[in-house]
C-alpha cells in the first residue's frame, strides 16, 4: 500500500519561479527520501533526510521534515525547463535495512 | 561510471510467454531491487536481495520470479504474463541501511 501522499499531482510554473512539493506518509520512518523521474527514465536520487533532521539543503533544492505531522516538503528554486519531471517522496521504515515505499509522485512543468 | 544497466529497454511478448528481464550493476552494493511502474503510479516493490537473501513482498504475485547469481546481476523471471502486466519494470541497488537507492532507466514491458 502506498505510504506517502503528495500534493499538488501536477504543479505548471513558469522558469524562474519556486517549486513546492509536499508529502504525507503514515507510519514512523527511518528516513525520508526525495527522487526525481524523467519521462520514460529511472528514478534518481535528489536527497536523503533522516528522521533526526529537520531541514537539509542541496544546491537549489531544500527539504524539510516535520516527523510529529509527518509530512516532508521539497523546494525548488530558481526552476528550470530541465526541472520538468516527475517528483516522489520515498520512505524507508524504523529498525534499519534500506526498503522503500513511493509516495504518489508530483508532475512539475516548468515552463519558458 | 559506476552505473545500474537494464536490458532490454523494450521488450515485447505474447500474452502467456515467459519473459526474462535482466539488471546488472558495477557498484558493488549488497541490495537489490526490483519495481513495477504502471503508468503515471509509484514504483511498487516486487522483491528485494540482501546478498543473497531473496525477500517477496507479500502482494507480489506467484507468476513473478527473481534470481540473483551473483552480486552484480539480478534478473526478473515472469511465468504467465497477462495484459496486467504490461509496465516499466526498474531495478535498483543500495547499501544496507540509510542509503539511497540507484536505478536502472528500466524496461518497458508490452504484452500482446
Amino acid at each position: 500500500s502506498q505510504q506517502g501522499e503528495e500534493d499538488p499531482q501536477a504543479l505548471s510554473i513558469q522558469e524562474g519561479e519556486n517549486a513546492t512539493m509536499n508529502c504525507s506518509y503514515k507510519t514512523s520512518i527511518n528516513n525520508l527520501q526525495w527522487y526525481r523521474q524523467n519521462s520514460g527514465r529511472g528514478l534518481v536520487h535528489l536527497i536523503l533526510i533522516r528522521s533526526n533532521e529537520r531541514e537539509k539543503h542541496s544546491g537549489r533544492l531544500r527539504v524539510t521534515l516535520d516527523t510529529s505531522k509527518k509530512s516532508s516538503s521539497l523546494l525548488i528554486t530558481a526552476s528550470r525547463a530541465a526541472d520538468t519531471a516527475s517528483y516522489f517522496c520515498a520512505t524507508s521504515p524504523p529498525g534499519g535495512g534500506n526498503k522503500l515505499t513511493f509516495g504518489t509522485g508530483t508532475q512539475l512543468k516548468v515552463e519558458l | 561510471d559506476a552505473m545500474v544497466i537494464q536490458n532490454p529497454r523494450y521488450q515485447v511478448t505474447q500474452f502467456g510467454k515467459p519473459v526474462t528481464l535482466s539488471c546488472s550493476q558495477t557498484l558493488n552494493h549488497n541490495v537489490m531491487y526490483w519495481y513495477q511502474q504502471k503508468s503515471s503510479q509509484a514504483p511498487k516493490l516486487l522483491f528485494h536481495y540482501y546478498d543473497k537473501d531473496f525477500n517477496n513482498e507479500a502482494d507480489t504475485p506467484d507468476n513473478f520470479q527473481s534470481r540473483r547469481p551473483n552480486t552484480s546481476f539480478c534478473f526478473l523471471d515472469i511465468r504467465s504474463p497477462g495484459l496486467g502486466d504490461a509496465a516499466m519494470y526498474l531495478c535498483a541497488t543500495s547499501g544496507f541501511s540509510n542509503q539511497p537507492q540507484h536505478f536502472g532507466d528500466g524496461t518497458r514491458l508490452s504484452i500482446l
